[in-house]
């Protein structure tokens, strides 16, 4: 079975730029989460989705980020305009429902803000 | 609110001697608790989850760990580590509600031949 994909792998933007991120979950998995993680750190969950719905979206710096779900299929994370601190590497991450199971990791997108 | 600790961010070890990686949490309600293995420009793994019953949990890699309640700790041990086994290895936490995982820091598993 195909795993989580993301796209792109890699962005360097300037600081004040935008920047988009991609995410298409494992085909049939409900929940969909989009965490970060700067250098040295464990990820951070930014937002949950459950199909199409936001569950959990209380660390996410509304003022600058922004995601949707629109189908309940892929989700997009943005960032308008960027900080220096949003350098990290953001990671998307699936599972079958809402609950214990196991959540399946995108390689990632890491970003540079210059 | 829950959290997780891991004490050490850096174990290095020689291959074939055994590890331990410690993993302390709080949480004010029942917990879920895993570990994670992050190998080099990829995303994480996950290598064996706390929901129930026993709690010596074995996982992938021969990797296995023990939930302790009274002492709220989830360590990861393998008996015999190899050089591929070099990695970063996350603790993390979740409840009930949004199932959402809080991470650790990351222990950083050094192997040298």
């Amino acid at each position: 079975e195909a795993g989580v994909a993301q796209s792109p792998r890699y962005k360097i933007i300037e600081k004040r730029q935008s920047v988009a991120f991609w995410c298409n979950p494992i085909s049939g998995h409900a929940t969909l989460y989009w965490y970060q993680q700067i250098l040295g750190q464990g990820p951070k969950l930014l937002i949950q989705f459950q199909n199409n719905g936001v569950v959990d979206d209380s660390q996410l710096p509304k003022d600058r980020f922004s995601a949707e779900r629109l189908k309940g299929v892929d989700s997009t994370l943005k960032i308008q305009p960027a900080k220096l601190e949003d350098s990290a590497v953001y990671l998307c991450a699936s599972s079958l429902d809402r609950g214990p199971y196991e959540q399946y990791f995108g390689p990632g997108t890491r970003l540079t803000v210059t | 609110a829950q959290s997780v600790t891991q004490l050490d961010s850096q174990v290095p070890v020689f291959e074939e001697a055994p590890v331990e990686l410690r993993c302390n949490y709080s949480s004010s309600v029942s917990v879920y608790l895993f570990w994670y293995v992050q190998y080099p420009n990829q995303g994480l793994q996950l290598l064996l989850k706390y929901l129930s019953g026993s709690t010596l949990v074995k996982g992938i890699n021969g990797f296995e760990a023990e939930f302790n309640k009274s002492q709220t700790s989830f360590h990861l041990r393998k008996p015999s580590v190899h050089i591929s086994d070099t990695a970063e290895y996350f603790c993390a936490v979740s409840g009930s509600g949004s199932y959402k995982l809080i991470f650790g820091s990351g222990t950083r598993l050094l192997v040298r031949p």
